[in-house]
């Protein structure tokens, strides 16, 4: 099983600032990784798909980045509503499908 | 709108049974790949099932041999039936569609969500 870790675990920043999110696979996912954002007492929404590719619907101030073990999640200035949690996943080795254990972006 | 209902989650004792139902409008169950995601209180996500759309299945090793998943293609709807409950499956439980764009679709990502059923399992 790939095990995805996320760092750092909470992220304190103000709107206005850039945010830099971590995802590292124990072993090669290739670009297979994917980003999603969760707010409280929400489902999850698919930010990024495959690295680097925005879902439907996704503002451009998310991009994602990486290959291989490392990727990041860049959110180029952060909006009011982008404070809430970040999970990566794997398809690269599926089933089973992981998820990383989330980094908390809130207001500094 | 493309919309999933999740129903069926209740409080129910150490070694007991519930099922879960997904209903789906916007879009065919069976023409998409369908999973169950839970989320414990306080913790992050963790995969359960899926199944394909040409009805293979597969669990978390968490779950394999107490739940199984399955659909009506008739009623639009995805179920998953938990046997053998156990304080570690309390969750809330997410049913989500595999996304699709541009005519590619990419199972094992999800992109429609329900709003999630809550499970407790206590005596």
């Amino acid at each position: 099983e790939i095990v995805l870790t996320q760092y750092p675990a909470t992220l304190s920043l103000s709107p206005g600032e850039r945010a830099t999110l971590s995802c590292r696979a124990s072993q090669s996912v290739s670009n297979y990784l994917a980003w999603y954002q969760q707010k409280p007492g929400q489902a999850p929404r698919l930010l990024i798909y495959d690295a680097s590719n925005r879902a439907t619907g996704i503002p451009a101030r998310f991009s994602g980045s990486g290959s291989g073990t490392d990727f990041t999640l860049t959110i180029g200035s952060l909006e009011p509503e982008d404070f809430a949690v970040y999970y990566c996943q794997q398809r690269y080795n599926w089933p089973p499908l992981t998820f990383g254990g989330g980094t908390k972006v809130e207001i500094k | 709108e493309v919309q999933l209902v999740e129903t069926g989650g209740g409080l129910i004792q150490p070694g007991g049974s519930l099922r879960l139902s997904c209903v789906a409008s916007g879009f065919s169950v069976s023409s998409n790949y369908m999973n169950w995601v839970r989320q414990a209180p306080g913790k992050g996500l963790e995969w359960v099932s899926v199944i394909y759309t040409g009805g293979n299945t597969y669990y978390a090793d968490s779950v394999k041999g107490r739940f199984t998943v399955s659909r009506d293609n008739s009623k639009n709807t995805l179920y998953l039936q938990m046997n053998s409950l156990r304080a570690e499956d309390t969750a809330m439980y997410y049913c989500a569609k595999g996304y699709c764009s541009g005519g590619t679709c990419y199972p094992p990502y999800m992109d429609v969500w329900g709003k999630g059923t809550t499970v407790t399992v206590s005596s």
